[in-house]
């Protein structure tokens, strides 16, 4: 079936450095996505969000891309710190169109180095 | 700020026996979905209410249930429990579904 999914299980990056955690969905129809933050044994915590009539959005240290002719989605984070390190997902969902529930992807295990 | 609540925190049963998870969304809002997050997985999707009528329903087992109340807190009603419902149970709120959702911490389910 169509799922959202991130091409890597897990990321490490040195602290103070830039990271990019990617996500390919495969529903056309889908026209909002959110990026989530979970760290252990809490709840997923929204991050930022974009839809699909955009090609970018930008938050506090945090930048989503959206490609719609691929299907990419990406949540870039400068300058990470160690609180960075948690586990992110991408969601989609197809707003107003009578199923509201989220579609998250596999989740990318992102590691801080110090 | 307020944010969604959810209890209990953990919770213990055994086999067959019954659990009912409680949620309480962050006021004002008027939708709440309920997700289950097994070990290392991503959250599923379960089931959803609007206004407290059903909204959505995904993989929910027929062996849950779940319901709105006039308040807006939501319950989910587990029987039967097997082993394999062990996971985390999340509840999220929100007031459009194009306002992002708020999670809660969850409840941590393990069925001995």
């Amino acid at each position: 079936g169509e799922s959202v999914g991130l091409h890597l299980p897990t990321l490490s990056v040195q602290e103070g450095d830039n990271s990019i955690i990617n996500c390919a969905y495969s529903n056309s129809a889908s026209d909002y996505f959110i990026w989530y933050k979970q760290e252990s044994g809490k709840g997923p915590q929204f991050i930022i969000d974009i839809r699909s009539n955009m090609d970018k959005r930008q938050g506090q240290r945090v930048t989503v891309l959206l490609n719609k002719t691929v299907k990419h989605l990406s949540l870039q984070i400068a300058a990470t710190q160690p609180g960075d390190s948690a586990v992110y997902f991408c969601a989609e969902i197809i707003s107003g169109g009578g199923a509201d529930g989220l579609t998250f992807g596999k989740g990318t295990h992102l590691i801080i180095q110090p | 700020a307020a944010g969604v609540i959810q209890s209990p925190r953990h919770l213990i049963k055994e086999k067959r026996e019954t659990a009912t998870l409680k949620c309480y969304p962050i006021p004002r809002h008027d939708t709440v979905y309920w997700y289950q997050q097994g070990p290392g997985q991503d959250p599923q999707f379960l089931i959803s209410f609007y206004e407290k009528m059903q909204s959505d329903k995904g993989s929910i087992p027929d062996r849950f249930s779940a319901q709105q109340f006039s308040d807006y807190h939501s319950e989910l009603n587990m029987s039967s429990l097997e082993l394999g419902d062990s996971a985390l149970y999340f509840c999220a709120s929100s007031l459009l579904v194009s306002d992002g959702y708020t999670f809660g911490s969850g409840t941590r389910l393990t069925v001995v």
